[in-house]
């Protein structure tokens, strides 16, 4: 069976810190991989989706980016951290046009 | 575009009695749709899904949803609530005949299953 395995749990980072987010897919090949940002709890915001190796979409222009050097790793990071940037951070995976399969999440605190 | 809209922010109920979650939709193709839970500091969990066939579809524990065209709609439905049914559900739809379109969640909704 397939899991989505994100570390860290949970982060606390100065404000100006680097920051490096990993999610790995255990059980498939080539998914589709995704990072989303939920904020106080409710709606997600997806910040980059992946079809394949190297193949990276941004949906929103912002202070992230992210890297998939492997089929089933997914990598979101930034060079400088901003207050803005906390939150929830989820990844996930799917096939084609089916579902979506999330991971446990990171929760962010940038001070 | 496509759209999802959760009209209540917070659903509350009585345990033993049914629930109903609320989503409508927009999109230009054929939707796919979704309905996700998240209990507090995890992520989200897939309940169920229509794609295509039978307008009433079942998923995990217990809860099924009713996709009605018409009114562009897909409410999650549960016949007896629990209070461990207590969490934050997130309806979403994708466009179908849309390869390249991702999926596009609702604002969530908060459900509270009183004892």
């Amino acid at each position: 069976s397939q899991t989505i395995h994100q570390w860290p749990a949970t982060l606390v980072q100065p404000v100006g810190s680097p920051l490096s987010l990993e999610c790995t897919v255990e059980g498939t090949s080539n998914p589709n991989l995704y990072w989303y940002r939920q904020a106080a709890g409710r709606g997600l915001q997806l910040l980059f989706y992946s079809v394949g190796i190297g193949q990276i979409s941004s949906e929103v222009p912002q202070n992230l980016s992210a890297s998939r050097p492997q089929d089933r790793q997914f990598i979101l990071s930034s060079k400088k951290l901003l207050l803005s940037d906390s939150g929830f951070y989820l990844c996930a995976w799917g096939q084609t046009q089916e579902t979506q399969y999330f991971g446990p999440g990171t929760r962010l605190l940038v001070l | 575009a496509q759209s999802v809209a959760q009209p209540e922010d917070q659903v509350n109920v009585a345990e033993g009695n049914p629930l109903t979650v609320k989503c409508t939709y927009s999109v230009s193709g054929n939707p796919y749709l979704f309905w996700y839970v998240q209990y507090p500091n995890r992520g989200l969990q897939f309940l169920l899904k229509y794609i295509t066939g039978d307008n009433l579809v079942k998923g995990s524990y217990g809860f099924e949803a009713e996709f009605n065209k018409s009114q562009t709609s897909f409410h999650l439905k549960k016949p007896s609530a629990l209070v461990s049914d207590s969490a934050l559900y997130f309806c979403a739809v994708r466009d179908g005949g849309n390869y390249g379109q991702n999926f596009v969640f609702g604002p969530g909704t908060r459900l509270s299953v009183l004892p």
